[in-house]
């Protein structure tokens, strides 16, 4: 069955830096772009980043555009989100989700329990 | 991104029914995207339930029950979930999302209160 283990978060300074690490199994991970979306304490959904199969399409919300940056290793079958320049409001949980469709456009019938980010000083 | 807009709250008596709606920006129209349903309880990620286009391509979640359905209404340019017979454990968080290019966007997500 389709998995998505996230791992990396913990308390961070402002300013710091953080590796989040998505681990996929149950599906050929390089067939699907993959995407990452947060969720601050008591608040909606967010999303973040997404990236193409190949590694190439990738777009990020205002938001983080410049701070953070989505990769991923299909021989390793791992997503990652690099982010840099943490502020506050990046408190959140953060989940990495697969969309039904290989070709994104479409809903996420996959996630990860999500790992918690905070920044605080 | 654009912003999908959703009331913060909704109640419905058990065994009524729920409108649930998305209201999206005047640059996109409704009738020409996806509009995609979740449903998140505390302390869960959130659970696909259902996408609409049209009433003849729309979709169910995998063991969503029929009672959860969508529409759209194009003159409001909103997308509607409707949760008819409801149950105490539709008590939860619904958010909609679409996908039109090159960015994904949430509903700010309304909290469905059953009493």
């Amino acid at each position: 069955q389709v998995q998505l283990v996230e791992s990396g978060g913990h308390l961070v300074r402002p300013e710091g830096s953080l590796r989040l690490s998505c681990a996929a199994s149950g599906f050929i991970f390089s067939d699907y772009y993959m995407t990452w979306i947060r969720q601050a304490p008591g608040k909606g959904l967010e999303w973040v980043s997404y990236i193409g199969s190949s590694g190439s399409d990738i777009h990020y919300a205002d938001s983080v555009k410049g701070r953070f940056t989505i990769s991923r290793d299909n021989a390793k079958s791992s997503l990652y989100l690099q982010m840099n320049s943490l502020r506050a409001e990046d408190t959140a949980v953060y989940y990495c989700a697969r969309p039904a469709d290989n070709n994104g456009g479409s809903y996420f019938d996959h996630w990860g329990q999500g790992t918690l980010v905070t920044v605080s000083s | 991104q654009p912003v999908l807009t959703q009331p913060p709250s909704s109640s419905a008596s058990l065994g009524e029914s729920a409108r649930l709606t998305c209201t999206l920006p005047r640059d996109i129209n409704v009738g020409n995207v996806n509009i995609y349903w979740y449903q998140q309880k505390p302390g869960s990620p959130p659970k696909y339930l259902l996408y609409y286009y049209s009433d003849s391509d729309k979709g169910q979640g995998s063991g969503v029950p029929s009672r959860f359905s969508g529409s759209k209404d194009a003159s409001a340019n909103t997308g509607i979930l409707l949760i008819s017979g409801l149950q105490s454990d539709d008590e939860a968080d619904y958010y909609c999302m679409i996908w039109p290019s090159n960015a994904v966007a949430f509903g700010g997500g309304t909290k469905l209160t059953v009493l």
